[in-house]
């Protein structure tokens, strides 16, 4: 296993759309984080699985968002009713919970360009 | 709340040390993590230290913390121009279960 993916890689598309994006974590690891970067900031964070179940949101993640993660491996994230707003990179990490620490290991993202 | 500060850039020579420093505010921060992010790319994990530490050293790169000013530092050595980059300080508070808290990065810029 390479690490995390995601896919696409670039997303190009009309306000009003909805988009998805895809998020294949690191094959043993049973956490799955969502964050967004707009330019000049660091990752915010979106929302968090443990296996399939989704344990926190957070207040960023408006109504337009949601996730799901249906057998505890890939994530999907998709966007309703796109906004110029949406407009950012969109990042997927996982990691492993266990005593030695919770590492998050980040894909290279999905970049979102809302016109 | 949580916050997270870090200077936004960072101009070294090629050869010399390069020092980044990152301060919180969360006294109940577990682990501290380094990330480096190059142009168009996603994050990459460096180092990262968990609080009841002080020090960490992994190759060319020492983590230094200071709980008391809730100050943490990223020490690269011998600094190549591979080095440079966005370099990012987070925090967590314990448990992985309410994400990274991160800060807005650091510019390493090299001069030859």
């Amino acid at each position: 296993d390479t690490g995390v993916s995601q896919d696409p890689r670039h997303k190009i598309t009309k306000r009003g759309q909805n988009v998805t994006f895809r998020c294949d974590p690191i094959s043993e690891h049973n956490r799955l984080y969502w964050y967004r970067q707009t330019l000049g900031q660091g990752p915010e964070f979106l929302t968090y699985f443990q296996n399939e179940a989704q344990l926190e949101k957070s207040r960023l993640l408006s109504d337009r968002f949601s996730a799901e993660r249906p057998k505890g491996s890939f994530s999907t994230l998709e966007i309703q009713r796109t906004e110029q707003g949406d407009s950012a990179m969109y990042l997927c990490a996982s990691s492993l919970s266990s005593g030695t620490g919770y590492e998050q290991y980040f894909g290279p993202g999905t970049r979102l360009t809302v016109t | 709340g949580e916050d997270v500060e870090q200077s936004l850039f960072l101009s070294v020579r090629e050869g010399d040390s390069s020092v980044i420093n990152c301060t919180y505010t969360d006294s109940s921060s577990t682990y501290l993590y380094w990330y480096k992010q190059e142009p168009g790319a996603g994050l990459q994990l460096l180092t990262y230290i968990f609080s009841n530490m002080d020090m960490k050293q992994d190759q060319r790169l020492t983590v230094l913390l200071n709980k008391k000013d809730k100050h943490l530092s990223l020490r690269i050595a011998d600094t190549q121009t591979g080095d440079s980059a966005i370099y990012f300080c987070a925090e967590e508070e314990g448990g992985g279960a309410d994400g990274l808290t991160f800060g807005k990065g650091t510019h390493l810029i090299i001069q030859p």
